[in-house]
């Protein structure tokens, strides 16, 4: 059965302070890695992810894929309160159809105390 | 362009009741998701659409259906409601068109659905 499985479940760190989050699957048909952040509400688009090796930088956020060891890493430098949120690792997984479905870790909660 | 909405954003329900749930996509987008989030076993795959098929589902009792409309605007359903399927239901829309189709989804703010 196809899986995705975030490490650590939770965190709490002090501003200033860079987190790495962790993500490991065990998926059929790999296409991508997708991160997400999810505050209140709707998870929102961090990165994508289909090649190994190769970082992805937005800000403070950075991410990176490791197709060998079937895992990636979120990292988050300088951290703010605004980083306090739960982030989503997911793989698309392509079908027999060539059709996708996104399969979930369950995401690490991170706090960002002042 | 304006992001995925979701109506109506708070339900609440009775066991053996069921309620439909709408999403329209992000303009120009033809594939749209479903998912159910609960805090036990986090974000789960429904379904997903396009151009009006279904074509691709999830491990979910039959009792959760869905359909698409020729403006790519999606709609699920829920019959006999019952208490676990309390839960935050997400649609989400991709870009997608002949031979190009992109992984990325975007999601709407979701639709919290309390069964009492």
């Amino acid at each position: 059965e196809d899986k995705v499985v975030q490490s650590p479940l939770s965190l709490v760190v002090h501003e200033g302070d860079t987190v790495t989050l962790n993500c490991s699957y065990e998926v059929t048909n790999f296409r991508s890695l997708l991160w997400y952040k999810q505050e209140k509400k709707a998870p929102t688009f961090l990165f994508m992810l289909t090649s190994s090796g190769i970082e992805k930088k937005s800000g403070r956020l950075s991410s990176i894929l490791d197709k060998k060891e079937l895992s990636s890493i979120l990292n988050i430098t300088a951290t703010q309160t605004g980083d306090s949120a739960i982030y989503l690792c997911a793989v698309e997984a392509w079908g027999s159809s060539n059709t996708g479905k996104l399969i979930f870790g369950q995401g690490t909660t991170l706090q960002v105390k002042p | 362009k304006a992001g995925v909405t979701q109506t109506p954003r708070y339900l609440i329900k009775t066991r053996g009741q069921q309620v439909t749930l709408s999403c329209s996509p992000i303009s120009g987008h033809r594939s749209v998701s479903w998912y159910q989030q609960t805090p036990g076993q986090g974000l789960q795959f429904l379904f997903e659409y396009f151009s009006e098929t279904q074509r691709n589902k999830g491990n979910f009792p039959g009792r959760f259906s869905g359909r698409q409309f020729s403006n790519s605007r999606s709609e699920m359903n829920v019959s006999t409601l019952e208490l676990g399927d309390s839960a935050l239901y997400l649609c989400a829309s991709r870009e997608e068109s002949g031979r190009f189709r992109t992984d990325t989804q975007y999601f709407g703010p979701g639709t919290r659905l309390t069964v009492l």
